[in-house]
Parts: structure tokens; sequence; C-alpha cells
């Protein structure tokens, strides 16, 4: 079926520094989603994307956080400057539209990212 | 956002058919219940939606209760490879978020 990459699989940063999360979309795909998930804990939205736009983001998307899709590459996350709390795997999602089955989500495969 | 309920954990025997049940009392009236399943180091994966009636595809049967407070997951003869943490979700909203809870655990023995 449709992917969505992730990359990097893994991250390793020093506090404070800056890092970008990429995503690789399924091609065709309108809407673009950020999720969370701190080992041993539930999966947590932070964020939709679409036409250029955010859409709705959680509490959890601070300030430090920012998405983008610049000219239809990478659908990117980053997160300036990174803090000790930021340590957590990222999923990235697509989905085709907002109505009927163009719900559904396909997920990438995650980012870890461990923040020192 | 509306509150689902699912076992910790359920196990089962290669073949058999499993239910997994969820709990979602307060689900509003436009709200569609989605079931993804995730295994260690991947995303989720979708699994089946619904919204009132019935549904079934190639991987599952979901049976949604007539006053949509509750559903069940039925997956038939399962394999090794169903063995994952199934999540029920409510899909809230125009903006397509996914609210996942802890999960099942499910555990599918040769």
């Amino acid at each position: 079926g449709p992917k969505v990459l992730q990359i990097p699989s893994h991250q390793i940063i020093d506090m404070g520094q800056m890092v970008t999360l990429n995503c690789d979309p399924v091609s065709n795909h309108l809407y673009f989603y950020w999720y969370k998930q701190i080992l041993g804990q539930q999966m947590e939205f932070l964020v939709n994307f679409y036409n250029g736009k955010v859409m709705e983001k959680s509490k959890l998307f601070k300030d430090q956080f920012s998405v983008e899709r610049p000219d239809g590459s990478y659908f990117t996350l980053k997160i300036q400057p990174t803090a000790l709390e930021d340590s957590a795997v990222y999923f990235c999602a697509s989905s085709l539209g907002l109505g009927g089955r163009s719900y559904e989500q396909y997920f990438g495969p995650g980012t870890r990212l461990t923040v020192l | 956002d509306a509150k689902t309920t699912q076992p910790d954990s359920m196990e089962s025997t290669e073949g058999e058919t499993v239910h997994l049940p969820c709990s979602h009392a307060t689900i509003s009236g436009n709200e569609y219940i989605y079931w993804y399943r995730q295994v260690p180091l991947q995303g989720p994966e979708y699994v089946t939606h619904g919204l009132q009636q019935n549904t079934t595809n190639s991987m599952a049967f979901l049976a949604i209760a007539s006053d949509r407070k509750s559903s069940t997951l039925i997956l038939p003869h399962v394999s090794l490879r169903d063995a994952a943490v199934y999540h029920c979700t409510p899909r809230t909203g125009g903006n397509n978020k996914l609210t996942f809870g802890q999960g099942t655990v499910l555990s599918v023995i040769p």
C-alpha cells in the first residue's frame, strides 16, 4: 500500500540545538499530521496541516515547534530550541482528504528523537 | 473529545476469531470510530472505521452497537501477524484528528 517515509529514523542532539524531522508523505495526499509518542505512553496529536497552513494544533505544539512543506517537498517538523522533554518518537501521517475513506491516515515508521 | 475504554490485553490462539471491545459512551453523533493497530517500531496501520452500520473489509469486521456507545472489532482466523496493539479512536472534528488511548495488546499464541 501507500508508504509514508520519515528521515532520519533516529536523531540524537544536545539540548538547545535545533532539529528538523522530515516526512515524505504519500504522493497525492493533501493533509499532513504529526503525532508524538513518549516511550511507554500513548500517542498524542501535535498538529495538522493543509494548503500551507496549520489547521489545528494541540497544547503539546509549543512555540518552539513549527511545520512547513515548501513547494511540495518534505513535510517538516522543526524544533528550535530543543528541550529534554522533546525526547520521543515522532510519527508523521498523511491523508488524501477529509471525506469518506479519504479520511484514512497513513503513518510513517517514526523518527526517534533523543535530546541529551 | 469522546473518551474510549479498552481492555489492556487479550490473548488468542492462531486460527481463532478474536473479539476486541471498545466502549465510547460519550461519542457524539457525527464522530466516526476508527480502528488502528500498531506493532513495535512501526507507525499505526489503519484497520477499519464506521459510523452507525456494521462494516467489513479484508482485515476485520466492525460491529457497532445500535446506541453507538460501544463497538467490537472482530478478527477472523487470527495469525501471528495480527499480534499488535489495537487502538479504538474517535475521529474528532473536521480536522481529522485521531485521539489514541493505551489500546489493547493482542497476543497470538501459535
